[in-house]
């Protein structure tokens, strides 16, 4: 079973613009969210996490949002720059202290 | 600081062989994990190591096992390769003790092909 979703499996944004990234979970245990950028052909590397106990945190133009009731998390990404085009994982922990990760959204920017 | 390295970068073999990759950590990170990414499944977790024991062990059959050194070098071993084992294998290390998370920091994967 998935217990974390990602279902948009690529999301195209203008440059400048608000881009949205979704994550659905389904394990109400995990304590922290995570959310990775990937390139191509280099390994995921850590953009921006969230406890459990919060329901939003900022950095920089990375903002991450999270829903408990609805067991949702997003990503937005303010304003959207041609370097953010990558493919983002969301990320749960559990009480084991491992990852569950998404499938991945691709997102794209466009000039 | 150097990064995680993973050797080799790209590797090809044929069904019921077997293979090794390889993964350096950050120096002094005790804790290396190894996952496979697939397209549309995300990164499935293998297992990971702490000071040279299995600690945690994600849903993969006997044929995918691991190891670490007394330098906390990894390596992974597959046995008796399918076809579907064709995949991205990454390597993640962590100063990871058992508490709040700690970053993982990730090699640049080896990309196994199974023909």
């Amino acid at each position: 079973d998935q217990q974390v979703k990602q279902n948009s499996p690529s999301l195209s944004v203008q440059e400048g613009r608000i881009s949205i990234l979704n994550c659905d979970y389904t394990n109400s245990m995990f304590d922290y969210f995570l959310w990775y950028k990937k390139y191509p052909a280099e390994g995921p590397t850590f953009l921006i996490s969230i406890s459990s106990i919060k329901d939003k945190n900022e950095d920089g133009r990375f903002t991450v949002f999270l829903n408990k009731s609805a067991k949702h998390l997003s990503l937005h990404i303010v304003p959207s720059q041609p370097g953010d085009s990558a493919v983002y994982f969301c990320a749960g922990m559990d009480s084991n202290y491992q990852l569950i990760w998404g499938a991945g959204t691709k997102l794209i920017i466009k000039p | 600081k150097a990064g995680v390295t993973q050797t080799p970068r790209y590797l090809i073999k044929t069904r019921g062989q077997q293979v090794t990759l390889s993964c350096s950590p950050i120096s002094g990170h005790r804790s290396v994990s190894w996952y496979q990414q697939t397209p549309g499944q995300g990164l499935q977790f293998l297992f990971e190591y702490f000071s040279e024991t299995q600690r945690n062990k994600g849903n993969f059959p006997g044929r995918f096992s691991g190891r670490q050194f007394s330098n906390s070098r990894s390596e992974m071993n597959v046995s008796t390769l399918e076809l579907g084992d064709s995949a991205l294998y990454l390597c993640a290390s962590s100063l990871r003790q058992q508490g709040p998370y700690n970053e993982q920091f990730f090699g640049p994967g080896t990309r196994l092909t199974v023909l």
